[in-house]
């Protein structure tokens, strides 16, 4: 059973914190790793890609990859109250363009 | 601005009606394309993947007959949830893998929120 695991959260965070966001997956074929962030009532959204071991960073977020422990994780500096969502790990094998998510994590950013 | 358009964005029908939902790639091709569905504080749950001219291919659990999914050109996928029911209620999502290379995108439409009366 291909799985894509995410504690659901909710986490709360100070704003102008840092927020970590931890997923892992059970599938060691996989190749590619996306966190979406879905607010409510609305579709996902891509937020970042990452297809190789290391940090990748886009604006106010990193993205990690360690395929070794098979764990990804997003990183938002400077957390904003907009940054209020639920945030979907995703994670394919690039063989068949499916793509298996975690249930999300809800991330409260406190005023 | 949006790659995955999809079409109503909302709809109420009465119970035992068919509703057809669309999802347009708009600037690339998507061979396949996949129809999610998401429950109130559920996560995306992955229907079927459809694919340009052949048959979709079903999740354990989806009724083939119920939700008929047509590919028929590069960049339009149709679900149509025939005979609708109270427990179909739900929001659709499509989505698309635009290609790049050896790597791929993954694109979500803006969803469709079905309530059945």
């Amino acid at each position: 059973q291909k799985e894509v695991e995410q504690n659901s959260g909710p986490l709360s965070v100070p704003e102008g914190a840092i927020a970590s966001l931890n997923c892992t997956y059970s599938d060691r074929g996989s190749q590619s790793f996306f966190w979406y962030r879905q607010y409510s009532g609305k579709s996902p959204e891509l937020i970042m890609f990452i297809y190789s071991n290391g940090d990748k960073e886009d604006g106010r977020f990193t993205a990690q990859l360690n395929k070794a422990s098979q764990y990804v994780s997003l990183l938002i500096r400077d957390s904003q109250p907009s940054d209020s969502a639920t945030y979907l790990c995703a994670v394919t094998n690039n063989r068949d363009d499916k793509i298996i998510f975690g249930k999300g994590t809800r991330l409260h950013i406190l005023p | 601005g949006a790659v995955v358009s999809q079409h109503p964005s909302r709809v109420i029908c009465k119970s035992g009606t068919s509703v057809k939902i669309e999802c347009r790639s708009l600037d690339f091709q998507a061979t396949t394309m996949f129809w999610y569905r998401q429950f109130p504080k559920q996560s995306l749950m992955l229907m079927a993947t459809s694919n340009e001219g052949s048959k979709a291919t079903y999740e354990q659990g989806v009724e083939k007959d119920k939700f008929l999914i047509n590919h028929a050109s590069l960049t339009l996928s149709t679900l149509t949830v025939t005979s609708a029911h109270p427990e179909d209620s739900s929001f659709y999502i499509c989505s698309a893998n635009r290609r790049r290379g050896t790597t791929g995108e993954l694109f979500f439409g803006e969803g469709s929120r079905l309530t059945v009366l």
